[in-house]
């Protein structure tokens, strides 16, 4: 069965250090999502890529960065670790094409700790 | 734009039917009204999607009315295991960038 994953699913580091947090599909979507989630924000956007070589920024972007260098994977680099990084991240893909908002498939997410 | 004003929480019990309604004024022509679920430590799940009138799948309803400014998602019959937070999204696919999950609502199903 198609899936999205994610990893590390756990993930503590220190102010400073830079992170990676990977996302894998096998859904063969062209679009694919990274979002953060705190307390009191509900989940928002950080960036996005609707194909290889395409990247857009979101609502949050700033210290984070991702490439697309396939279909299948969207990693999420933190070049620089910050407190205020602390969250809870997921990863999700969609199909391109149509008119509707397309169906966003997520990860089980990422929650990562700055020291 | 559609920004969408959906309340905070909710309460229910185990049996009832809940409606959950989502405003957004601003709706634009092009724009679908779609629900998530996400419960706890989990990401959010797809539930319904519609553009007008009542949509019905084997999870919920979603009724439509004519001005589009609103949306209600029905659920029949709730169980303890539909405690989730749900979330209401307005767009269509050229508007990924804007697209919000917001707050949502917190549903909690009591026995």
């Amino acid at each position: 069965d198609a899936e999205i994953t994610q990893s590390p699913r756990h993930k503590i580091t220190e102010t400073g250090r830079q992170v990676t947090l990977a996302c894998h599909q096998t859904w063969n979507h062209n679009n694919m999502f990274w979002y953060r989630q705190d307390l009191g924000h509900g989940l928002r956007l950080i960036h996005y890529s609707y194909g290889v070589q395409d990247t857009n920024k979101g609502e949050v972007s700033d210290g984070y960065s991702v490439s697309r260098s396939n279909t299948e994977d969207l990693p999420l680099t933190l070049e620089s670790a910050a407190s205020s990084q602390t969250s809870v991240y997921f990863c999700a893909s969609s199909e391109s094409g149509g008119t509707a908002y397309n169906e966003q498939f997520f990860g089980p997410g990422t929650r990562l700790t700055v020291l | 734009l559609a920004k969408t004003t959906q309340p905070i929480s909710m309460d229910s019990y185990e049996g009832q039917e809940v409606n959950i309604t989502c405003s957004h004024n601003n709706i634009a022509t092009n724009d679908y009204i779609t629900w998530y679920q996400q419960f706890p430590s989990q990401g959010p799940r797809f539930i319904i999607q519609g553009y007008k009138t009542k949509v019905t799948n084997e999870v919920a309803s979603l009724f439509i009315p004519a001005d589009r400014k609103s949306s209600t998602l029905s659920l029949p019959r709730v169980s303890l295991s539909d405690t989730a937070v749900y979330y209401c999204l307005v767009g269509d696919r050229s508007g990924y960038s804007t697209l919000t999950f917001g707050k949502g609502t917190m549903l909690l199903v009591s026995p």
